[in-house]
């Protein structure tokens, strides 16, 4: 089974700011990665899909990147609203799954 | 509009069954690839099951597997997570969701199960 391992557990920021978050496997899952954001009582939303892709009406501001094992989400200047739970997700074909990784809270700082 | 609405969450003993439903509309049902996630109080989210657009294929999550049946009726536009031998340990939120450009892209809002004598 694939491991998703996310870093850092949590990220204190400030509004404005830039965000990176990381996501490593721990074999090669190609492009096929996903990023989701998950606020409190809510659903995830899914923000990114094949490691690069923005999903229906996400902002510019949230992009990915990465291929292999090592990807990237990167928002580039913090809003309010983007203070939530973040989760990485990835596909593989054989065994096929879906794992998430851990996640990473962003907060307030 | 797309929409997911779960149901059939409540609380069951150990050892007992429980079967989830999710019903789909504002998009053609049997097209897509639809999954089963859960979130256990307090933690992150873990993939339980999916079923292929037309149900010939299954795949699952090793903490389910033998005991979880994913399945789908598209003449009801409806899904199903037909749950046995249920454990403390699977006492969480189930999502349903729609898989799209390889990924769920639109989720419901989850039913809850609680699993506890």
């Amino acid at each position: 089974e694939i491991v998703l391992t996310q870093s850092p557990a949590t990220l204190s920021l400030s509004p404005g700011e830039r965000a990176t978050l990381s996501c490593r496997a721990s074999q090669s899952v190609g492009s096929y990665l996903a990023w989701y954001q998950q606020k409190p009582g809510q659903a995830p939303r899914l923000l990114i899909y094949d490691a690069s892709n923005r999903a229906t009406g996400i902002p510019a501001r949230f992009s990915g990147s990465g291929s292999g094992t090592d990807f990237t989400l990167t928002i580039s200047s913090l809003e309010p609203e983007d203070f939530a739970v973040y989760y990485c997700q990835q596909r593989s074909n054989w065994p096929p799954g879906y794992t998430f990784g851990q996640g990473t809270k962003l907060e307030i700082k | 509009q797309v929409q997911l609405v779960e149901s059939g969450g409540g609380v069951v003993q150990p050892g007992r069954s429980l079967r989830l439903s999710c019903a789909a509309s504002g998009f053609t049902f049997s097209g897509y690839a639809l999954h089963w996630v859960r979130q256990a109080p307090g933690k992150g989210l873990e993939w339980v099951a999916v079923i292929s657009y037309d149900g010939s294929n299954k795949y699952y999550a090793d903490s389910v597997k033998g005991r979880f049946t994913i399945s789908r009726d598209n003449s009801k536009n409806t899904l199903y997570l037909q749950m046995n031998s249920l454990r403390g340990e699977d006492t969480a939120v189930y999502y349903c969701a729609r898989e799209y450009d390889d990924f769920p892209d639109v989720w419901g809002k989850g039913t809850t199960v609680t699993v506890s004598s």
